[in-house]
């Protein structure tokens, strides 16, 4: 079974300060992923990355970076954290980009709340 | 038009009966689909991909219309456990990024 894990299940932070979240996967997949999911708005692509050290802008980036310097593990960071990125922060991996093999397999989800 | 809609619902519906809810996909060069489950406060889980017509696992069938560009979701003698949010997810071949749909609400009353 994939397995994709999540640094914390909960986080609560004070703006301004700078965030990290870590997503590790154990089934040497090529792709990964981190979604912000907020009500109404639907998971929503902040990053991802096809290859170590690779990464391209989803439809969110601002606000964001991200870092991959292994195959397995995949960082979102929060430069100067903000009320508005309040949310649930899930990470994602796929074995590849296209089908039939581009299911993506979550973790479990890091519910960030800053203050 | 969005690239994916799905009614969000509630859907209400008694335990044993059979509900269907659609997705409709804007991008015609869709080839293949997802349906994930969501429980509350959960990461989304895939309940069933879709490549030709459609595909049945057990109490659970989609259908695919590709002239209207929807795909439904069929939940048949639904149990208490299907309580979930369903997300519809069109794919394509040379599209790196997948578009989840803000999902359909469903709740089974004992």
């Amino acid at each position: 079974d994939v397995k994709v894990t999540q640094s914390s299940r909960y986080l609560v932070k004070r703006t301004g300060e700078k965030v990290f979240l870590e997503c590790v996967q154990d089934m040497d997949h090529e792709n990964m992923f981190w979604y912000r999911q907020d009500p109404g708005l639907g998971l929503r692509l902040i990053y991802f990355s096809y290859d170590v050290k690779m990464k391209e802008k989803g439809d969110i980036p601002e606000g964001y970076s991200v870092s991959r310097e292994k195959k397995e593990r995949f960082s979102l960071i929060l430069e100067s954290a903000s009320t508005n990125q309040t949310s649930m922060y899930l990470c994602a991996s796929s074995r590849s980009l296209n089908p039939p093999y581009n299911e993506q397999f979550f973790g479990p989800g890091t519910r960030l709340t800053v203050l | 038009r969005k690239e994916v809609e799905q009614d969000p619902g509630p859907f209400n519906v008694p335990e044993g009966a059979t509900v269907a809810f659609n997705c409709t996909y804007s991008n015609s060069a869709s080839q293949s689909f997802f349906w994930y489950r969501q429980d509350c406060r959960k990461e989304p889980k895939l309940l069933m991909s879709v490549y030709s017509s459609g595909n049945e696992d057990g109490r659970f069938t989609a259908q695919l219309n590709r002239a209207s560009q929807y795909i439904s979701l069929l939940i048949r003698d639904s149990k208490l456990s299907d309580s979930a949010t369903y997300l519809c997810v069109p794919t394509n071949f040379g599209n790196e990024k997948l578009t989840f749909g803000t999902g359909t609400r469903l709740t089974i009353i004992p």
